[in-house]
């Protein structure tokens, strides 16, 4: 089954700075690789996704690139701020509707003032 | 996104019962899925519900121990049977393919169990 490994398990950054976390996967048959961000408390929430077919995607300061060779996956943060301060999550699973996603570890992002 | 709510919220329980853990959805649904998520920790799929059969779970987790109910599109049920203290934990459920489209995931509140 699918194994997705995260690092780091934490992340302190100042604020405006970037941050990156790093992903990677065993079953090359996954093609669908969500991000999670889940503040102290609360449910896990989408943030940003990408599809095999894709090596890059970005949305305002988020971005997501893809090495589907090296079964490589990133989160990027551009000019952190305070609120971006919470665990982050990446999964890698199918893409379909009726698919799983297997999640990594986490990484817990704390943005310095 | 679809809204999701899950009941309890919250619940402290005696070992050697039984919990019943809601899911229910604001619109149809193919899969439900069901993640236990310990303090601190990351998040673990238990099992996989469709609609009309029965559910596919992961390594690690039996029918026996966390039998689910799956009766229409927009509701399923997760019983945590024979709890004991190392079955404390947060149980989220999430639902699959609401954007009608493809695997876009979205998470119930969870319910936290608390096992005495």
């Amino acid at each position: 089954g699918e194994n997705v490994e995260q690092h780091p398990s934490t992340l302190s950054v100042q604020e405006g700075d970037s941050a990156v976390i790093k992903c990677t996967y065993s079953d090359s048959a996954s093609n669908y690789f969500p991000w999670y961000k889940q503040e102290l408390g609360k449910r896990p929430q989408l943030i940003i996704d990408i599809r095999s077919n894709v090596g890059e995607k970005k949305d305002q300061r988020i971005a997501v690139t893809l090495n589907k060779t090296a079964k490589h996956f990133s989160l990027h943060i551009t000019e952190t701020q305070p609120e971006d301060s919470a665990v982050y999550f990446c999964a890698a699973g199918g893409y379909s509707s009726a698919s799983k996603i297997i999640f990594g570890s986490g990484t817990r992002l704390s943005i310095r003032p | 996104s679809a809204v999701i709510s899950q009941k309890p919220s919250r619940d402290i329980c005696q070992r050697g019962t039984s919990l019943t853990i809601q899911c229910q959805v604001d619109s149809q649904v193919t899969m439900m899925f069901w993640y236990r998520q310990q303090p601190g920790q990351s998040l673990t799929l238990i099992a996989t519900a469709n609609q009309g059969s029965e559910a596919t779970y992961e390594s690690g987790f039996v029918i026996d121990k966390f039998p689910i109910s799956r009766p229409n599109l927009t509701f399923s049920t997760l019983t945590v049977s024979n709890m004991s203290p190392e079955d404390s934990s947060i149980y989220l459920c999430s639902v699959g393919g609401a954007s009608g489209t493809y695997n876009e995931q979205f998470f119930g509140p969870g319910t936290r169990l608390t096992v005495l």
